[in-house]
């Protein structure tokens, strides 16, 4: 059961551009919402996180909006880069267990 | 401070073969988790280790197995390996169970023929 939803799966941006990407969960369980970057022949690396207390987080160039009500939260990344090209994962944590579930990845490429 | 280390780095084996992968946690680390990932399937949680217990575990046949030693190194062990089988799998090591902050390895890049 596919508990996050991703979208889009791939995102072209120019640069200079805002590049934003979209996640849903079901599970009202969760309470902790990262966003995880994956450059090639790496593994992912924790970019920003939030808690449903808050609806929205800024760490530079990287805003995350949360939306309780929708059961939906977003990444934004303002002033996109090509190094800023790589794949970025959602993820929820939550519930008794309390294991990250990740949504599917977005392939970021950002065009020079 | 040294990274989360996982050896092999690649591993090419055949169908019905076992694999045994290796990770090391960032020092002063205690709790272990392994995740798979594919294309198809994305990230998903193998299991989890804490003070040389198993805390949690994802929803994978018991062809996967794992074990954590004293000194919170940890290994994750395939038996009779399927095509499917085919993978990444990410070792991250926290602090704490459930951490909010864990720091993922560079992964196992396995292949079976």
């Amino acid at each position: 059961q596919q508990q996050v939803k991703q979208s889009p799966q791939s995102l072209i941006v120019q640069k200079g551009g805002i590049s934003i990407i979209n996640c849903a969960y079901e599970n009202t369980a969760f309470d902790y919402f990262p966003w995880y970057q994956q450059f090639p022949g790496k593994g992912p690396a924790l970019l920003i996180a939030i808690r449903p207390d808050v609806s929205e987080k800024k760490e530079g160039r990287f805003t995350i909006s949360f939306n309780k009500s929708a059961k939906q939260f977003s990444l934004h990344i303002m002033d996109s880069q090509p190094g800023d090209s790589a794949t970025y994962f959602c993820a929820a944590r939550g519930g008794s267990a309390r294991q990250l579930t990740f949504g599917s990845g977005t392939q970021l490429t950002v065009l020079p | 401070k040294a990274g989360v280390t996982q050896t092999p780095r690649y591993l090419i084996k055949t169908r019905g073969q076992q694999v045994t992968l290796s990770c090391s946690p960032i020092s002063g680390h205690r709790s272990v988790s392994w995740y798979q990932q594919t294309p198809g399937q994305g990230l998903q949680f193998l299991f989890e280790y804490f003070s040389e217990t198993q805390r949690n575990k994802g929803n994978f046949p018991g062809r996967f197995s794992g074990r954590q030693f004293s000194n919170s190194r940890s290994e994750m062990n395939v038996s009779t390996l399927e095509l499917g089988d085919s993978a990444l799998y990410l070792c991250a090591s926290s602090l704490q169970p459930a951490a909010d902050t864990q720091y993922f390895g560079p992964g196992t890049r396995l292949t079976v023929l």
